[in-house]
């Protein structure tokens, strides 16, 4: 079966580490990936897309990363700051078909 | 401000009721979206339209339906309402297809509770 997962629900880092977020997905042919952040309450933010060709995508302090061997994303903030504490969503544009967004990793960052 | 709008922002029904949720996208985007948004569920796509025309379909159920107008507003109705039809109502919109790499923005949702 179809399956899109983030590799925690809750993830808590100090104050000027580097967070990483994990997307994988299963039975999936994505033409690229993208991730969003969500505040509580409010929709989601596009933050960084990435097509299958691509390996790496930068802006700012993000990351992400994709590998389709793999079937899996990662998503780097560095420098973190109490201001980036949010939901991180992936979500995938499956060929032929639709958006899928994945339940979503809860990041904390802690001063 | 992503620049969509969705009316009306909060939404309290009966069940067996019928609503109708809006939508106005971005000014120049011609595709809109819908999802749907409850704790055990995540964001659940709903349908897609692009200038006037359904383009694609995901979970929605048959007591749902949504149209696009020639202005480009999108009006999702919802008819039937039962409990577990509560959840964070969202539209998005893109300038293009999704096929085109486009992102999409988001307003900030309309919730619908069903008593």
């Amino acid at each position: 079966s179809q399956k899109i997962e983030q590799n925690s629900e809750a993830l808590n880092i100090q104050e000027g580490k580097t967070a990483t977020l994990t997307c994988n997905y299963t039975n999936y042919s994505p033409a690229y990936l993208q991730w969003y952040r969500q505040d509580p309450g409010r929709g989601p933010v596009f933050l960084l897309l990435i097509r299958e060709n691509e390996k790496e995508k930068r802006k700012e302090r993000l990351k992400v990363t994709f590998d389709t061997t793999l079937k899996q994303s990662l998503f780097h903030i560095t420098a973190s700051q109490p201001a980036d504490s949010a939901t991180y969503l992936c979500a995938l544009l499956n060929y032929g078909q639709n958006f899928v967004f994945g339940p979503g990793t809860r990041l904390s960052v802690l001063p | 401000d992503s620049g969509v709008t969705q009316t009306p922002k909060h939404l309290i029904t009966a069940t067996g009721q019928r609503v109708t949720l809006r939508c106005s996208p971005r000014s120049g985007d011609l595709s809109v979206y819908w999802y749907q948004q409850s704790l055990d569920q995540g964001l659940q796509f709903l349908i897609q339209y692009y200038n006037g025309e359904e383009r694609a379909k995901g979970n929605i159920l048959e007591r749902f339906s949504a149209q696009q107008f020639p202005d480009l507003h999108s009006e999702l109705n919802l008819s039937s309402l039962e409990l577990g039809d509560s959840a964070l109502y969202f539209c998005a919109s893109s300038v293009g297809l999704a096929e085109s790499y486009n992102e999409q923005f988001f307003g900030p949702g309309t919730r619908l509770t069903v008593l």
